[in-house]
Order: C-alpha cells, then sequence, then structure tokens
C-alpha cells in the first residue's frame, strides 16, 4: 500500500508570496491532518480535515488554511508568507472513522513534508 | 504550556542495550498516546501506541508503558540497535480529537 505522499518536497518563495501544499493520504484514509515543524517550536498541529470537513484547528492564523476534496486528498494554503513560515509543513493520515462510533484509530501516518523556505 | 514534555534532549545507548526514553503529560483529557521515529528531512514514522485503559504494550523489540497516576510515559526498546538511532517523538491525543500533541523530542543515538 502507498504511503502519504506530499508536493513539493522543497520549495522557496519570498515574503508576502502565498503558496500551496498537497497531499495524498494513504488509500482508505478519511482523515488528513496538518503539522508545522520548527526548530523553535518542534511539531504543533495546524488542522485536520475529514470528509471534507476541517474538524479541529491548532492556534495558528488565518493566513493558513486547507481543504479537503471528496478523494481525501488535502491541499494547504499559506498567504501573505512571513519569513517565520519556514518550516517542514507535514502531512499525516489515518482512518479516524466518525466520532459518534467505531473503533478509535489515532495511528497517524506522516508523509516526508514539504520544506519551505521564505526568503 | 507545554502539555507534553521530553525533558532529555538526547540519549546515548550501547548497541544490544536497553534503551528508555520518557515522556511526561500534563493534560488529564489525553487518553491515547502514540511514539514516533523520526529522521532528518523525513516525516515521522509510528512506531507504538498505547490507550489510556491499558499501562504497557508490546511490539517486537519496542514496549510502551503508561503510568496514568504519575501522567508518564516510556518507550522501551530491546536490545538497542544502530538503526535505531534517530529523534524518538512521544505525542498524546484526547478522545474525540485528531490533534496529536508533541513532546520536543529525544535524539536516541546507538553507540556499536
Amino acid at each position: 500500500k502507498a504511503g502519504v505522499t506530499q508536493t513539493p518536497r522543497y520549495l522557496i518563495k519570498t515574503r508576502g508570496q502565498q503558496v500551496t501544499l498537497s497531499c495524498s493520504p494513504i488509500s482508505g484514509h478519511r482523515s488528513v491532518s496538518w503539522y508545522q515543524q520548527t526548530p523553535g517550536q518542534g511539531l504543533q498541529f495546524l488542522f485536520e480535515y475529514f470528509s471534507e470537513t476541517q474538524r479541529n484547528k491548532g492556534n495558528f492564523p488565518g493566513r493558513f488554511s486547507g481543504r479537503q476534496f471528496s478523494n481525501s486528498r488535502s491541499e494547504m494554503n499559506v498567504s501573505t508568507l512571513e519569513l517565520g513560515d519556514s518550516a517542514l509543513y507535514l502531512c499525516a493520515s489515518s482512518l479516524a472513522r466518525g466520532l459518534a462510533g467505531g473503533p478509535r484509530h489515532n495511528e497517524q501516518f506522516f508523509g516526508p513534508g514539504t520544506r519551505l523556505t521564505v526568503l | 504550556d507545554q502539555q507534553v514534555k521530553q525533558n532529555s534532549p538526547s540519549l546515548s545507548v550501547q548497541e544490544g542495550r536497553i534503551s528508555i526514553l520518557n515522556c511526561d503529560y500534563t493534560n488529564s483529557m489525553f487518553d491515547y498516546f502514540l511514539w514516533y521515529k523520526k529522521y532528518p528531512a523525513e516525516g515521522p514514522t509510528f512506531l507504538i501506541s498505547i490507550s489510556s485503559i491499558k499501562d504497557k504494550n508490546e511490539d517486537g523489540r519496542f514496549t510502551v508503558f503508561l503510568n496514568k497516576s504519575a501522567k508518564h510515559l516510556s518507550l522501551h526498546i530491546v536490545p538497542s540497535q544502530p538503526g535505531d538511532s534517530a529523534v524518538y517523538f512521544c505525542a498524546a491525543s484526547a478522545w474525540g480529537a485528531q490533534k496529536l500533541v508533541f513532546g520536543q523530542g529525544t535524539r536516541l543515538t546507538i553507540n556499536p
């Protein structure tokens, strides 16, 4: 079974630009979460999508947004880039059945990440 | 406010011996805990998890122990192998939330 894929792997942008990152989850996984990793803050949760709906959101400004498509693929967008947005952006997928019931599957499987550099 | 803490930034262990990585948490709502291993320039790799209804879970060389009263968990790797050298993150989540809260990581080095 193919793992989580993220594109592009590396990206260089300048301040003020916007960027879109893409994530394809493991086949059959309906939940996609995004994380930001920086040396100073570690791994921090951005948001989670399930069945095209954002279910959870972390403490990031509105410049960070995302969406999920009907095939569970997800995109993350950052507008008006700042130097501090330079980071490794990681996408993770999981089975995560609906909250109403079913076994809990919190094991999240990560992609290789997109390294974003803002100049 | 760091809800998940890994107080040891690094750990060095001899090959064949036991590696013990520790993690503390403060949020009583956390009920599911996971350990991930990460190599540079790669995403974290899931290792093992434990639900709060258990106090131990084993998978091959990896065992996770959970002490709910102390809000402490540990990962034991026996025997340690050179390929285990990586950064290890513990993570926690609360029921109904997919959000994982990560510790800062512990860099494990296995010496031959």
